[in-house]
């Protein structure tokens, strides 16, 4: 089990650019989830997927921000246009059917400039 | 809507003391309680957890939690920590209603000195 696969680990990127975010759930949970943490601001839920399709993008904070999720495999999450604020660590969390608790991902630091 | 407090956001201990971690959450009903750990620079990593039954439970590396329902409460213990338990410590209970989402606790930052 590869567990859940956050890429990149690292992104630096200037103000203004467009920042893809990437998770693999592991095979066979149906439900995927994206943290944002922040020193300030602690763990904060931005969207979550159950079976591909969006249950609750409530903690999106803007429209600058969306999340994608294809198929039961693979999710995005996009900024456009990132802002030096988004900097954070962005953690993707996935489980299985039935269960309660996640398992996360290593997550992706995103530092914008 | 479901809220869970941790009352400490910093705890520094030497190695060897006891340490207790304070949770509390607002729901009534019937709910599962976590706690999960981040080692500095790592993502979390579940430490243990209450579905039901025995409502002392016990989880890895020396940790336990008990579950209080009177207290609405999920406090955190080891009886001797090491340098190694130095951590952010969260806290975290299922919002009713399906799909497996948690809400988490702000977090305690324990650091352990020699």
């Amino acid at each position: 089990d590869a567990g859940v696969i956050q890429s990149p680990r690292h992104e630096v990127t200037e103000m203004g650019q467009e920042v893809t975010l990437r998770c693999k759930p592991i095979s066979g949970h149906n439900s995927l989830f994206w943290y944002r943490q922040t020193m300030m601001r602690g763990l904060e839920l931005l969207i979550y997927f159950n079976n591909n399709v969006p249950i609750d993008d409530s903690g999106m904070p803007e429209d600058r921000f969306s999340a994608k999720m294809p198929n039961a495999s693979f999710s995005t999450l996009k900024i456009q246009p990132s802002e030096p604020r988004d900097s954070a660590v962005y953690f993707c969390a996935s489980s299985p059917p039935g269960t309660v608790g996640y398992t996360f991902g290593s997550g992706t630091r995103l530092t914008v400039v | 809507a479901q809220s869970v407090s941790q009352h400490n956001h910093h705890v520094i201990l030497s190695e060897a003391a006891s340490l207790e971690l304070g949770c509390n959450y607002s729901y009534g009903g019937t709910v599962n309680l976590f706690w999960y750990v981040q080692y500095p620079g790592q993502h979390l990593q579940l430490l243990l957890k209450y579905f039901s039954g025995d409502p002392l439970v016990k989880g890895i590396k020396g940790f336990e939690a008990e579950f209080i329902k009177s207290k609405f409460s999920f406090n955190l213990r080891k009886p001797s920590v090491q340098w190694s338990d130095t951590a952010e410590y969260f806290c975290a209970v299922n919002e009713p209603g399906g799909y497996n989402k948690l809400i988490f606790g702000a977090g305690t930052r324990l650091a352990v000195h020699p």
